[in-house]
């Protein structure tokens, strides 16, 4: 069972509207909840984290932990083109020396 | 500050060759990392370094050598290619590892392995 699992599918949302994504992780003890964007042909960049349970807000992103469900979600307010990225789920583990990832949501913001 | 970078940004190599994918850091960061993305299984670590002359396996070592003999430098080597190892190969550093440190990823080296 890989560590946290993403389902890979496309998302084409107009613009303006509430992006919302999710993951889910395998280990209750895993404490620390990463999203990373991603543009066509770049590297991921940190977008937010959490720590252990609750929402965390930064503009108009949201990010969600539920540890009880052991589940995770990014939601994305007023959606501009300039979010159209790949966004990416990821968790340290092994003694934080490792990050796992999702693998990513490809989300298109259309004008 | 240049942050990341790697070279070269593409390459074509035939089966059975030899490369070395260089990456080098300016931000004096302890820990770094190389990461392959491929369609569908999202980004899959290779190998880390914790610090200078310290390195260990990821999830995908396999066909894969690092070293790491300065704080800046991190090359991945493979030493015989095979059409496998065709992916786009991310370059990671961070302060040190752990929670609370960010992690920067360079902008990416396309390798395509006939």
């Amino acid at each position: 069972q890989k560590e946290v699992e993403q389902d890979p599918g496309p998302l084409s949302v107009p613009e303006g509207a509430i992006v919302s994504l999710n993951c889910t992780y395998s280990n209750s003890a895993f404490q620390y909840f990463m999203w990373y964007r991603q543009y066509s042909r770049k590297g991921p960049e940190l977008l937010m984290y959490t720590y252990s349970s609750g929402n965390k807000e930064d503009g108009r992103f949201t990010a969600q932990v539920d540890k009880s469900s052991k589940y995770i979600s990014l939601f994305i307010r007023d959606s501009q083109p300039s979010d159209s990225a790949t966004y990416l789920c990821a968790i340290p583990y092994y003694g934080n020396n490792r990050l796992a990832f999702g693998k990513g949501n490809q989300v298109v913001v259309i004008p | 500050n240049a942050g990341v970078t790697q070279t070269p940004k593409f390459q074509v190599l035939k089966t059975g060759q030899s490369m070395t994918l260089q990456c080098a850091q300016d931000m004096n960061h302890e820990y770094m990392s190389w990461y392959r993305q491929d369609p569908g299984m999202g980004l899959r670590l290779i190998h880390y370094s914790v610090g200078a002359g310290i390195t260990d396996q990821g999830e995908v070592p396999n066909g894969y050598n690092v070293s790491r003999s300065t704080t800046e430098d991190f090359p991945l080597r493979l030493l015989s290619a095979a059409p496998s190892q065709t992916s786009v190969y991310f370059c990671a550093s961070s302060y040190r590892q752990g929670f609370g440190n960010t992690i920067y990823f360079g902008e990416g080296s396309w390798l395509t392995v006939v």
